[in-house]
């Protein structure tokens, strides 16, 4: 079974804090993505990478960076935490070894941003 | 400009009844695939099933089926004989082939009652 964790289920920051949102998955996927699910807004794309070191921004970029160093991990930072990205942030990978390429995500972490 | 469209903001269905959960989609791609993922209240999201816009048949995965219709641009999420474990958010994606990016919809809520 493909297995994305993410580094926390809850997380509560201050203003101004840098925040880093940590995943992983041990199925060897070679795309990865972080995505903010906020009500009535569905899911949003951040950032995606296809490869090590590789990334490409989503939609909703402003505020954030990611970093790959390793296939298996992709981390997502806040450089400067504010109110509005209070949301729940999810990863997920897939490949396209599958064929279908769909994608396989964590349980998901509910940042509050105070 | 590509987009998914879920009109049905919240849904309730009786237990063994069946239900339809409506998605359409824009795309000016003649190739992508179509997926149906469910989100219960524990935040994970979980593939259900995938559509190719090039298979003549309609996917099926157990109780779940997806009525494609290309030329009206749908994929209806069928569930058969619904089940208390089913409600939860249901979300229509798409990705466009040769594109790692995927449109999310703003989801149904589903309620199944027993």
């Amino acid at each position: 079974d493909v297995k994305v964790t993410q580094s926390s289920r809850y997380l509560v920051k201050r203003t101004g804090e840098k925040v880093f949102l940590e995943c992983v998955q041990d199925m060897d996927h070679e795309n990865m993505f972080w995505y903010r699910q906020d009500p009535g807004l569905g899911l949003r794309l951040i950032y995606f990478s296809y490869d090590v070191k590789m990334k490409e921004k989503g939609d909703i970029p402003e505020g954030y960076s990611v970093s790959r160093e390793k296939k298996e991990r992709f981390s997502l930072i806040l450089e400067s935490a504010s109110t509005n990205q209070t949301s729940m942030y999810l990863c997920a990978s897939s490949t396209p070894g599958t064929g279908t390429y769909e994608q396989y995500f964590g349980p998901g972490t509910r940042l509050t941003v105070t | 400009a590509q987009k998914i469209t879920q009109t049905q903001p919240g849904m309730f269905v009786q237990e063994k009844e069946a239900v339809t959960l409506d998605c359409t989609y824009d795309t000016s791609d003649p190739s992508y695939g179509l997926f149906w993922y469910k989100q219960p209240s524990s935040g994970e999201m979980i593939f259900l099933i995938y559509q190719g816009s090039y298979d003549q048949q309609n996917a099926t995965e157990g109780r779940y089926s997806l009525n494609f219709q290309k030329a009206r641009k749908s994929a209806n999420l069928v569930i058969s004989a619904s089940q208390l474990g089913d409600s939860a958010m249901y979300f229509c994606a798409m990705r466009e082939e040769g594109t790692y990016k995927y449109i999310f919809g703003t989801g149904t809520r589903l309620k199944v009652l027993a």
